[in-house]
């Protein structure tokens, strides 16, 4: 059973509205969660992080929202950009621990 | 070079062979990871190892055999692998070692055939 679910396996979305990717966890002890973004031939890239006590963390274009009572977060990106193009992941786990489960990805195309 | 480094790129290996994988971090980070992406699967923790102790071992195979020879070098012994162990390996560094802000490198994209 997967722990981190990524229902959305591809979006698109036009150039300079807003994309809104999804993320859903099973697990209540879940306390810290991250979002990587991946293009092709790279290695993920660090985007963005949040803690349980909170419920929004924004930076610049990306902002992420944590519902703890559904077990949810988002990340949306505003506006969108075509280099926005890729993989995005989102992980999470213990603000103490190592070990982060990872989603399948949500690969985001924005086109001109 | 900056950041993660990992070779090689590729790798085709037999079943009967013994091959390594390299990773190298040049951001003074005292936590280094293996990761495994299988195709059509997420990205799964391996290895954890943090100033340069093995802190954390997934259930892994021991055909898989990390070394940490100091905090910038991590390396992967492969031998006797499957077919099924064909994946992307991912190295990652990061601070410390709560993994919170991994740094990847590109990856090895390994074949058994």
């Amino acid at each position: 059973d997967q722990q981190v679910k990524q229902n959305s396996p591809s979006l698109s979305v036009q150039e300079g509205r807003i994309s809104i990717l999804n993320c859903d966890y099973t697990n209540s002890m879940f306390d810290y969660f991250l979002w990587y973004k991946k293009y092709p031939a790279e290695g993920p890239t660090f985007l963005i992080s949040i803690s349980s006590i909170k419920d929004k963390n924004e930076d610049g274009r990306f902002t992420v929202f944590l519902n703890k009572s559904a077990k949810h977060l988002s990340l949306h990106i505003v506006p969108s950009q075509p280099g926005d193009s890729a993989v995005y992941f989102c992980a999470a786990g213990s603000w103490y621990g190592q070990n982060f489960v990872f989603g399948p990805g949500t690969r985001l195309s924005v086109l001109p | 070079e900056t950041g993660v480094t990992q070779t090689p790129r590729h790798l085709v290996m037999g079943m009967t062979n013994k091959k390594s994988l390299k990773c190298e971090q040049h951001l003074g980070h005292n936590a280094m990871y293996w990761y495994k992406q299988s195709a059509k699967k997420p990205l799964e923790l391996m290895f954890v190892y943090s100033l340069e102790e093995r802190v954390e071992n997934n259930s892994v195979p021991s055909r898989f055999s990390p070394e940490c020879p100091n905090s910038s070098h991590l390396f992967l012994h492969l031998h006797t692998l499957q077919p099924e162990d064909s994946a992307l390996y991912l190295c990652a560094s990061s601070q410390d070692s709560r993994n919170t802000e991994a740094f990847f490198g590109q990856g090895t994209r390994l074949t058994v055939v």
